[in-house]
């Protein structure tokens, strides 16, 4: 069952932010936001993940609404090594028996950053 | 920095016959786990391994499959008699914390 919801592609010209959408009306509040990319036949790579505070490291920027229902992901200098396909995924947490559940990864947003 | 190993790069089988695909997690990660990607599909999760023992699986890990962390530093899924629909991208990742997980740059398994 698909808990995110992401456009199926977008283009960004290099140098600029880009800014990657998604939708997650269902969300528990058990559930955090992650953030993971796929560059071409490559494994997944983790980017950044929250719970309901905007969070910032090294690659990228995460905002999600106070609601929680959807979140951002900013690039904010995209280079052409950006170029990739971008998952937003919920993933279940339990603090009782401190574990995680597992990434189900989505479709993604194809992102082709241009020159 | 370090990184997630996986051996062969790429692996070709008859049906039918066992295969072991290896990895070699971060060296203090905890947590363990195979996905696998059939080409031009979604990345499927199949299995996560923790304290010695599988913490949870999905449908597609079925009595095929298993797998093992036979030392301190390798992470093995076996595949007892492929099938033609085994052939996928397998990736292997680990994780200190069970939060971030680093993924390995995969085995392409082929079938014939």
């Amino acid at each position: 069952d698909a808990k995110t919801t992401q456009p199926p592609s977008m283009d960004c010209a290099e140098g600029r932010a880009a800014n990657l959408p998604c939708n997650h009306s269902t969300i528990s509040g058990n559930e955090y936001v992650y953030w993971y990319r796929q560059i071409h036949s490559q494994g997944p790579q983790y980017i950044i993940h929250g719970l309901k505070n905007n969070e910032t490291n090294e690659m990228a920027s995460l905002i999600i609404t106070e609601d929680r229902k959807s979140s951002t992901l900013i690039l904010p200098h995209a280079t052409l090594r950006d170029t990739a396909v971008y998952y937003c995924i919920v993933r279940s947490f339990w603090g009782t028996t401190d574990s995680w559940g597992k990434l189900q990864f989505g479709a993604g947003t194809q992102v082709v950053v241009t020159p | 920095e370090p990184e997630v190993t996986q051996t062969p790069s790429h692996q070709v089988t008859q049906m039918g016959q066992e295969v072991i695909l290896r990895c070699v997690p971060i060296s203090n990660h905890l947590y363990f786990y195979w996905y696998r990607q059939i080409l031009g599909q979604k990345v499927e999760f199949l299995v996560s391994f923790y304290n010695n023992e599988i913490s949870e699986k999905s449908e597609i890990f079925d009595d095929q499959f298993s797998v093992e962390r036979p030392d301190g530093s390798n992470f093995t899924l076996k595949i007892r008699s492929t099938k033609l629909e085994d052939s996928a991208m397998y990736f292997c990742a680990s994780s200190l914390q069970g939060n971030e997980q680093y993924f390995g740059p995969g085995t392409r398994l082929t079938v014939t």
